[in-house]
């Protein structure tokens, strides 16, 4: 059963750019959510998806966006990018009910420069 | 809202020397309780999670953890470290039928051989 997917695995972009990553779950699972991951935070969540409506949300400014679709596979936008948000951003998905386990994918590396 | 303490940032030991790495929480009702691990380059992989019963679960590569509900804590151990266990570690915990487990902030563990 393949894992969690994401793409592209790195990525280089400058100030004022937008950036697209995207991530398709484990076969099955319907919830999908994001995490940003950097050395001195941590891991920071994002938002999450379920069966193509936005669940949960953490406290990440408007610039960060996503979206699922009806395949499970979702897709996070960052517009307007900063030197801060260089990071690595990671996918995690699970069946989506409160008593399962999520899995995480490899991460989409973003340089910003 | 729910928090994650993990107290030690860095650990170095040798190999062959017993491992435990803290783990609190706030939250004060039932919960999930889970540590992942993340090798160099690597993805997050679970290690192991609590839901219910035996609050002494044992997981993958000789680690297991103890939840001790009247300490708030969910501590991480292993008797004996090998070179390969040099990662980080992250214990995350979901609280009140939550979908999205909340993530302490890592702790890098370096074991010299």
């Amino acid at each position: 059963k393949a894992g969690v997917t994401q793409t592209p695995r790195y990525l280089i972009k400058t100030r004022g750019q937008q950036v697209t990553l995207s991530c398709s779950p484990i076969s099955g699972h319907r919830s999908v959510s994001w995490y940003q991951q950097t050395p001195g935070q941590g891991l920071q969540f994002l938002f999450e998806y379920f069966s193509e409506t936005q669940r949960n949300k953490g406290n990440f400014p408007g610039r960060f966006s996503g979206r699922q679709f009806s395949n499970s596979r979702s897709e996070m936008n960052v517009s307007t990018l900063e030197l801060g948000d260089s990071a690595l951003y990671l996918c995690a998905s699970s069946l989506g009910t409160a008593e399962n386990t999520i899995y995480f994918g490899e991460g989409s590396w973003l340089t910003v420069v | 809202a729910q928090s994650v303490s993990q107290h030690n940032h860095h650990v170095i030991l040798s190999e062959a020397a017993s491992l435990e790495l803290g783990c609190n929480y706030s939250y004060g009702g039932t919960v999930n309780l889970f540590w992942y691990v993340q090798y160099p380059g690597q993805h997050l992989q679970l290690l192991l999670k609590y839901f219910s019963g035996d609050p002494l679960v044992k997981g993958i590569k000789g680690f297991e953890a103890e939840f001790i509900k009247s300490k708030f804590s969910f501590n991480l151990r292993k008797p004996s470290v090998q070179w390969s266990d040099t990662a980080e570690y992250f214990c995350a915990v979901k609280g009140g039928g939550s979908y999205i487990p909340t993530f302490g902030r890592g702790t890098s563990l370096i074991v010299h051989p």
